[in-house]
């Protein structure tokens, strides 16, 4: 029974180096969404996609970080020449489908936390 | 615009108390709302959601919530804390038109023993 499966679930990279984030959502799952938290800090919502399509990127930092979910193999979360303030915890979480039964749950997978040195 | 208020940051109680954690929201339209719960180190495990029905749902680890439309509230709430209760709880509410979910700020629960 495998649910969200992100990772790495620890990375660290030095300044103005690449991180790439992976998630793959629960079985039957079409929806995902990229959430960040920074210490001692709520959750901020990034992005929202669906399968080949970005949706919603309203939360995203306007350079350095994109995102996908492509046909085939897990979402991506990327982020370019990482500065120390990248650092958090990266959460992805999945739901079924828009139209399913009303009020769908979003499931988290354990989070990705990158450390930028 | 959806919006969820968590208006405590921490919340003490000694173990055996009752214990709540506050939740309020603004939404158009009828609101689906969730808690969640978030150890150390860990991701959000969902609790329970009120989408209709009772206004009491029953949901993990004892924990319950109670929807008032009234007060725009949907209270956590748990008879008898354990000391394990302790953790990070969100609120949060959905929006069925995009889809999207606002999490409340978070709410710190200790419970000491």
């Amino acid at each position: 029974n495998a649910g969200v499966m992100q990772n790495p679930r620890h990375l660290v990279r030095r300044r103005g180096q690449e991180a790439r984030l992976r998630c793959s959502p629960m079985k039957g799952h079409s929806h995902v969404y990229w959430y960040r938290q920074l210490p001692e800090e709520g959750l901020k919502f990034m992005v929202y996609l669906q399968k080949e399509n970005i949706i919603d990127e309203s939360g995203m930092p306007k350079e350095r970080f994109s995102a996908e979910f492509p046909k085939e193999g897990p979402s991506i979360l990327r982020i370019q020449q990482v500065v120390r303030g990248d650092s958090a915890a990266y959460f992805c979480a999945s739901s079924p489908s828009r139209y399913g039964a009303s009020g769908n749950t979003i499931y988290f997978g354990e989070g990705s936390w990158l450390t930028v040195v | 615009a959806q919006s969820v208020a968590q208006p405590e940051d921490q919340v003490n109680v000694a173990e055996g108390n009752p214990l709540t954690v506050k939740c309020t929201y603004s939404v158009s339209g009828n609101p689906y709302l969730f808690w969640y719960v978030q150890y150390p180190n860990r991701g959000l495990q969902f609790l329970l959601k009120y989408i209709t029905g009772d206004n009491l749902v029953k949901g993990s680890y004892g924990f319950e919530a109670e929807f008032n439309k009234s007060q725009t509230s949907f209270h956590l709430k748990k008879p008898s804390a354990l000391v394990s209760d302790s953790a990070l709880y969100f609120c949060a509410v959905r929006d069925m038109n995009f889809n999207k979910f606002y999490f409340g700020s978070g709410t710190k629960l200790n419970v000491k023993p």
